[in-house]
Order: C-alpha cells, then sequence, then structure tokens
C-alpha cells in the first residue's frame, strides 16, 4: 500500500551518460513535483506538474526533462550526466489546493 | 524572496532531554507552515503543520506554533528519545504549489 514510490532506490552510472528514475503515486493526488537532495542535505524544488502540466521549472538544466504520461506518474529523465548530478532525489505529491507533500523513499544517483 | 532560515546542527541530546529547534521564515502573505522529519536512509515524511496565525501544530509529542508577530514556527519537544534521531526540516508553502525547505537541522539523541 505504499503511496509514493520511486525505482530505483540506488543508481550508479557513469559520467555522460542517460537515465531514468521512476515516480507513481497512487494516493489520486493531482501535484507530483520532483526535489534534489545535495550532500549537504539541502532540499530544492525541480519540477512540479499539475494533471501532467508543467507547473515549477525551478532553472533545471535542460539535461533533465520530467515526463508525466498520467496524473499518478511523474519520470525523471537525465541526459549527459554530470559529477554535480549526485544527490538524493525525492518524488512527492500533493492534492491540488492542499499543499501537504508526501515524499517517496528517494533514489540515490552517484555519478562516477 | 519567501525562505525558511533553521538553527544549524547537529543538535545532541540526552534522552528525555527537552527539545527546541528554531525556524524563523520571511514571507510575503500568510503561508502554511510544516516540520518535515528524515530517518536516516528514508525519504521525508510530514511531522506537523499549522495553516495560519496561532495554530499549533501537533504530532508524536512534538509541537509549534505558528508566530505571524515574530515570523517563526519552533518546534518542540519535553522528552526525546533516541528514536527521535533524525534531520528536522522546516518548511512554508505559499500555495504556489511550492515548498520551500531550510537547511534542516541533524538531531542526535543518546541514551
Amino acid at each position: 500500500d505504499t503511496a509514493v514510490s520511486q525505482t530505483p532506490k540506488y543508481l550508479v552510472t557513469q559520467m555522460g551518460n542517460d537515465k531514468s528514475i521512476k515516480c507513481e503515486q497512487n494516493l489520486g493526488h493531482d501535484t507530483m513535483y520532483w526535489y534534489k537532495q545535495d550532500s549537504k542535505k539541502f532540499l530544492k524544488i525541480m519540477f512540479s506538474y499539475n494533471n501532467k502540466e508543467l507547473i515549477i521549472n525551478e532553472t533545471v538544466p535542460n539535461r533533465f526533462s520530467p515526463k508525466s504520461p498520467d496524473k499518478a506518474h511523474l519520470n525523471l529523465h537525465i541526459n549527459s550526466l554530470e559529477l554535480g548530478d549526485s544527490a538524493v532525489y525525492f518524488c512527492a505529491s500533493s492534492q491540488d489546493l492542499d499543499n501537504e507533500q508526501f515524499f517517496g523513499p528517494g533514489t540515490r544517483l552517484t555519478v562516477l | 524572496g519567501n525562505s525558511v532560515t533553521q538553527m544549524e546542527g547537529p543538535v545532541t541530546l540526552s534522552e528525555e532531554a527537552f527539545l527546541t529547534i528554531n525556524c524563523t521564515y520571511t514571507a510575503t502573505g500568510y503561508p502554511s507552515l510544516f516540520w518535515y522529519v528524515q530517518y536516516p536512509g528514508e525519504g521525508l515524511q510530514l511531522l506537523l503543520k499549522a495553516t495560519k496565525a496561532d495554530d499549533k501544530g501537533s504530532n508524536k509529542g512534538f509541537e509549534a506554533t505558528y508566530r505571524k508577530e515574530t515570523t517563526s514556527f519552533h518546534l518542540e519537544k519535553g522528552s526525546v528519545q533516541v528514536s527521535d534521531s533524525a534531520v528536522y526540516f522546516c518548511a512554508l508553502s505559499d500555495n504556489t504549489d511550492k515548498l520551500i525547505f531550510g537547511t534542516g537541522t541533524r538531531l542526535q539523541v543518546f541514551p
């Protein structure tokens, strides 16, 4: 009965590769998010989607491209991975007008 | 712009000690305020929230009161346990579907 799930949990890859992280929520929420948490635990929003439409894009490089095939899924594709992309990426969801957000367990991305 | 400032950690306490983690915010309008907790190796969980001035959020023995006059939302617990060891994040939402987080405060509780 997982509410927000992410796959994979760990991802280790070489610089220059392209990778995807998947997120699914079964809460019936309209809004989904991606956050990046750096090595100092600082959390910053990257994207927000509402009903499959992009709402927030916080000056994230074009190498990051979110894809929302339906409102229960928000996947994150990253092209040409760089060392600085190493972080934990969290997916979250919320109801449109209720800003209580529910977070997934995170995906730890390590770029070598 | 809107921002959240938390006290730097780590905060190190003995079991049953009193806990305060300070949080102040800068925002236009009337934001909602939150405390999230991140246990080791896990994602964030909502601990408590308050949506208007003078509201008190509480959960699992933790409390925080929304103080508009001091723009603060300090987290308190009367008697901490080892299992409370985690990173605590203060956050605000200004109804733009975006949560703005503080930098997090690590709490370490020793028996």
